[in-house]
């Protein structure tokens, strides 16, 4: 069935990096567009970053700009979100979802999401 | 970035109410807007997109409405399995996709 699996998560120091990853299966992963959508504890959603299906275009909220990388590995089904210089309001549940429209520039529903994976920044 | 506000941001009803959550745009969005259904430790799910349109295997008592800037979640007849908490969700502007504050229905 279609699915996405996150891992990668964990607790590191305030300053430090973590990568997350994406498995997805179940359909054809590299005609979809994807994102990064996070949520701290007890609070809402925040949507972080987009990659188009084939790479080309990556969007990021302000928040995390210049600090987090988003990428997708066709070849191996996966989506990645490299994040550096991490704080400490960036501890939150990460969930990694998919567009729900072929080929959609990331303008576009998510119709499909990961059970999520905890980031902790914390001395 | 477009401001997405919902209201209210709790409720509390009885199974079988008719419930209506709001949720309005701080500029003109066209349809581009989702409603989504969270339960605790759980990811959201997608309800209704393009304002109106119930996703596949979403029960009837669901629907949408509205363009532009404001926007309403209806469940019609309230079952025991729709306490949870719904967000709204723009994506008219690519460059900064936005969600409503939330609102959690909560039983009476």
């Amino acid at each position: 069935q279609v699915q996405l699996v996150e891992s990668g998560g964990g607790v590191v120091q305030p300053g430090g990096s973590l990568r997350l990853s994406c498995a997805a299966s179940g359909f054809t992963f590299s005609s979809y567009g994807m994102h990064w959508v996070r949520q701290a504890p007890g609070k809402g959603l925040e949507w972080v970053a987009f990659i188009r299906y084939d790479g080309s275009n990556k969007y990021y909220a302000d928040s995390v700009k210049g600090r987090f990388t988003i990428s997708r590995d066709n070849s191996k089904n996966t989506l990645y979100l490299q994040m550096n210089s991490l704080r400490a309001e960036d501890t939150a549940v990460y969930y990694c979802a998919k567009d729900f429209h072929i080929a959609a520039a990331g303008t576009d529903a998510f119709d499909i999401w990961g059970q999520g994976t905890m980031v902790t920044v914390s001395s | 970035a477009i401001r997405m506000t919902q209201s209210p941001s709790s409720l509390s009803a009885s199974t079988g109410d008719r419930v209506t959550i709001t949720c309005r745009a701080s500029q003109g969005i066209s349809s581009y807007l989702a409603w989504y259904q969270q339960k605790p430790g759980k990811a959201p799910k997608l309800l209704i997109y393009a304002a109106s349109t119930l996703q596949s295997g979403v029960p009837s008592r669901f629907s949408g409405s509205g363009s532009g800037t404001d926007f309403t979640l209806t469940i019609s007849c309230l079952q025991s399995e729709d306490f949870a908490t719904y967000y709204c969700q723009q994506y008219y502007s690519y460059l900064a996709l936005t969600f409503g504050g939330g609102t959690k229905v909560e039983i009476k």
